[in-house]
């Protein structure tokens, strides 16, 4: 069964720092993964897609890198910004379906 | 990206009653749709894909008889949840891609189901 863990639960830093945040996953056997912003009470707003061939995707200040072998996968956030808080997941796709992470609740004081 | 859209956003009902919730692929079809549940501070989990023109699949420990789907167009999905109670408190999400399987998914704003 795969599963997917996110780590840290949630993260604070302050405006204009690079970060990274951290996905792994259990089942390398997978077709894509997606990073989603969920934003409280909100639904999902896709972020990247990095299909299982590809070694990372490009958005922005955004960039989201897949090493399948070690069960990995990162998003760069470059200059964050205040509007940049909100709730991160990953998701592994397999079979048409997704398994979701929990999440990282990122917050960037001004 | 692609629209998904769903309704409605927020829905309060009596224990016992049934509610239906609304998902739509507003600029694509779907012959495919997701239907996902989140409970506070926790990961999305799939309920069920909905099939258009025939029978959803229920994940593992999902009640086919208390969440009732049906994708009876290629652009909408409903999900109505038979003779609600608290515990089917929760934030239900839709989603949909267009295109083939291992495309990029959308998510729909999600509904907020509380039971009194």
């Amino acid at each position: 069964k795969q599963e997917v863990t996110q780590i840290p639960a949630a993260l604070s830093v302050p405006e204009g720092e690079n970060l990274v945040l951290n996905c792994s996953f259990t089942d390398s056997a997978i077709y894509n993964l997606q990073w989603f912003r969920q934003d409280p009470g909100k639904g999902l707003t896709s972020l990247l897609l990095i299909q299982s061939s590809q070694r990372e995707q490009t958005s922005g200040r955004l960039n989201a890198s897949l090493d399948k072998s070690s069960g990995r996968s990162t998003l760069y956030i470059a200059a964050s910004q205040p509007g940049d808080s909100a709730t991160y997941l990953c998701a592994v796709g397999r079979n048409s379906k997704l398994t979701f992470g929990k999440g990282i609740t990122l917050s960037v004081r001004p | 990206g692609a629209v998904v859209s769903q309704h409605p956003s927020w829905v309060i009902c009596k224990s016992g009653t049934s509610v239906k919730i609304e998902c739509r692929s507003l600029d694509f079809q779907a012959t495919t749709m997701f239907w996902y549940r989140q409970f506070p501070k926790q990961s999305l989990m799939l309920m069920a894909t909905s099939n258009e023109g025939s029978k959803a699949t229920y994940e593992q420990g999902v009640e086919k008889d208390k969440f009732l789907i049906n994708h009876a167009s290629l652009t909408l999905s409903t999900l109505t949840v038979t003779s609600a109670h608290p515990e089917d408190s929760s934030f239900y999400i839709c989603s949909a891609r267009p295109g083939s399987h291992t495309g990029e998914l959308f998510f729909g704003e999600g509904s907020r189901l509380t039971v009194l």
